[in-house]
């Protein structure tokens, strides 16, 4: 069974500074897609990065970045120059490229900003 | 702004009503999606839908219900509502296949069941 870990529960970093939150995954297949989600709080979630598995090139989006380790099944956020809006839940996901398929999330991970 | 859309945003009701949270999207995406989450917590899948008249159970067992009769509209329905359906609900939609956007979420419905 396909599996999506995020080992920490909670984070926190300072405002300007630099976070990584990580994810890992289990899977057998090798086409694949991953993705990270942010749920502010008492707001919609929404899609911040994904990353094609096929792809050797990590996704960057503005201060959002993936350290995406394929062999190691790892697939870490990195969020640059910290606001305090990015405090929120942070949800890794999995899905295996085919039709049918759904994402497959982590239980989340809380990042609080401190001013 | 959202292009799937669930009413009521909020909504508190006594123990043994009938309950329907609406979900709806513009989005003509075949599949949609139902998830409960405790506030900061997980989410469970409880139903989905991959096209009209699909219907489908998630992982977390519920006792609520869906219909899929329109291509935009995935009605959640809860015949007899208990306390312990207090949760926020949380509807999505993708296309297929979903790797190009992954899914697009409502923004929840908070209920509590008094």
């Amino acid at each position: 069974a396909q599996t999506v870990t995020q080992s920490q529960p909670e984070m926190s970093v300072q405002e300007a500074e630099t976070v990584t939150l990580s994810c890992t995954y289990d899977t057998s297949e090798s086409d694949y897609y991953l993705f990270w989600y942010k749920q502010p709080p008492s707001r919609q979630m929404i899609l911040v990065i994904r990353q094609e598995a096929y792809k050797q090139q990590n996704a960057t989006e503005n201060r959002f970045s993936v350290n995406f380790q394929k062999a190691a099944k790892s697939f870490s956020l990195k969020i640059s120059d910290s606001q305090l809006g990015d405090a929120a839940m942070y949800f890794c996901a999995f899905e295996n490229g085919g039709s049918q398929g759904n994402l497959i999330f982590g239980k989340g991970t809380k990042l609080s900003v401190k001013p | 702004e959202a292009d799937i859309y669930q009413t009521p945003r909020y909504l508190v009701i006594g123990t043994g009503k009938k309950i329907t949270l609406e979900c709806s999207q513009t989005m003509g995406h075949d599949k949609m999606y139902w998830y409960q989450q405790d506030p900061g917590m997980e989410l469970h899948l409880i139903h989905y839908s991959y096209g009209v008249n699909s219907t489908e159970k998630g992982d977390l067992s519920s006792e609520s219900t869906v219909s899929r009769i329109r291509t935009e509209h995935f009605p959640l329905t809860l015949e007899s509502a208990r306390p312990s359906h207090t949760s926020q609900y949380l509807c999505a939609s993708s296309e297929s296949p979903l790797a190009n956007y992954g899914y697009t979420f409502g923004s929840g419905t908070r209920l509590t069941v008094v």
